[in-house]
């Protein structure tokens, strides 16, 4: 059962455009949403994580937007450059018994910035 | 620092075969996570351990076995290989087992099993 649904599958964007990820989730016990970031033939990194307490962080051209009543979070890269071409994956977790960071991820998108 | 090693990087194996793939991290974190990434399916959670001798099953663990004997190392085995196996395989280690604590991955086990 797929808990993060992440849209679009893949993105093509011109060098300064803007890359918008969209991301939906269904558990409201959710309650730290991260982005990661992979390039080919690399694990994912961290990029920009976000709490439900907030409705928008922002870290250099990456923007996180929350939207806690839709259940909605999305990933905006502003000025997109060819080397910001990778794969993106959201993802969500919540507080379990045990206290593990069981983070659950989203089917990811596969961005391609042209020059 | 090395952080998180994976091995081997690449790994055929034929039906019914079993295999260990070997992760390693020298950050002296206590959670660690495999998980497997395919094509349209993102990445799904198969084993993960809260701190040495101790461990749990993820999303999709059928078929797969870890342990935990010491804090760097959370070895995953494959039992008995099976096409539907066939995978990328990360191994994931974080500071704490708190929400919030960022995953650190490694570079990933490319496994064919013909």
């Amino acid at each position: 059962q797929q808990q993060v649904k992440q849209s679009p599958q893949s993105l093509i964007v011109q060098k300064g455009g803007i890359s918008i990820i969209n991301c939906a989730y269904e558990n409201t016990a959710f309650d730290y949403f991260p982005w990661y970031q992979q390039f080919p033939g690399k694990g994912p990194a961290l990029l920009i994580a976000i709490r439900p307490d907030v409705s928008e962080k922002k870290e250099g051209r990456f923007t996180i937007s929350f939207n806690k009543s839709a259940k909605q979070f999305s990933l905006h890269i502003m000025d997109s450059q060819p080397g910001d071409s990778a794969t993106y994956f959201c993802a969500a977790s919540r507080p379990h018994g045990g206290a593990t960071n069981k983070l659950i991820f989203g089917t990811g998108t596969l961005l391609a910035v042209q020059p | 620092n090395a952080g998180v090693t994976q091995t081997p990087k690449f790994q055929v194996l034929k039906t019914g075969q079993s295999m260990t793939l070997q992760c390693a991290q020298d950050m002296n974190h206590e959670y660690m996570s495999w998980y497997r990434q395919d094509p349209g399916m993102g990445l799904r959670l198969i084993h993960y351990s809260v701190g040495a001798g101790i461990t749990d099953q993820g999303e999709v663990p059928n078929g797969y076995n870890v342990s935990r004997s010491t804090t760097e190392d959370f070895p995953l085995r494959l039992l008995s290989a099976a096409p539907s196996q066939t995978s990328v395989y990360f191994c994931a280690s974080s500071y704490s087992t708190g929400s919030g604590s960022p995953l650190h991955f490694g570079n990933g086990t490319r496994l064919t099993v013909t």
